[in-house]
């Protein structure tokens, strides 16, 4: 158990419709990452907070959204949903905003989001 | 920026030590090389992480070289629980392409 929280573990939902994706970082940790991981794409890095601000942004397309807010947990705002959003989404966290420097991150379980 | 280069594939025998390279030949002097496993359907869970020379943990040794160049993850006697796909990030220059995974390395050990 890595100590990162995920809610919900498995989601359906339709083309068109909006979910949210709730993460619980680690006890202490004040950056939290969202990954999104698809079959045919691997790993792929949408974008990190670092206490309650932007720290970085990777490949997040303008449909989905993420806060981290003040007691650290963070959502994931998916909208609009297509049928190639349906993928794994894990969340991670870490003590620092150093990404991988020195900083050990830990993921959590994952979202298996299915878009029907 | 640090790009890696691992290995697609590797397959392995029970009991055997098993050494996956990773190439990294832009790495800056402020990354570090660390090493993930990912079981499917499971999130990454950190292996070991080093800045140079030798790195051991309960469960891996990383072995890095002077030039820094590359690095090998090293895993001792594996099992068929060790089949997995290991990922090695390297970076340290604050962008989002630090935290960005490659395609990995699919280690397959058989019984």
């Amino acid at each position: 158990d890595s100590g990162v929280t995920q809610t919900p573990k498995h989601l359906i939902t339709a083309t068109g419709q909006r979910v949210t994706l709730r993460c619980s970082p680690r006890s202490g940790d004040l950056s939290v990452y969202w990954y999104q991981q698809s079959l045919d794409q691997g790993l792929q890095f949408l974008i990190q907070y670092y206490n309650g601000e932007e720290r970085a942004k990777g490949n997040i397309l303008e449909r989905f959204s993420a806060q981290q807010f003040p007691d650290l947990h963070s959502e994931l705002n998916l909208s609009s949903l297509e049928l190639g959003d349906s993928a794994l989404y894990f969340c991670a966290s870490s003590l620092s905003g150093q990404g991988t420097s020195g900083n050990t991150i830990y993921f959590g379980e994952g979202s298996w989001l299915t878009v029907v | 920026l640090a790009k890696t280069t691992q290995p697609i594939s590797m397959d392995s025998y029970e009991g055997q030590e098993v050494n996956i390279t990773c190439s990294h030949n832009n790495i800056a002097t402020n990354d570090y090389i660390t090493w993930y496993q990912q079981f499917p359907s499971q999130g990454p869970r950190f292996i070991i992480q080093g800045y140079k020379t030798k790195v051991t943990n309960e469960v891996a040794s990383l072995f890095i070289p002077a030039d820094r160049k590359s690095s090998t993850l090293s895993l001792p006697r594996v099992s068929l629980s060790d089949t997995a796909v290991y990922y090695c990030l390297v970076g340290d220059d604050g962008s989002a392409r630090q935290l960005t995974f490659g395609s990995g390395t699919q280690l397959t050990v058989l019984p």
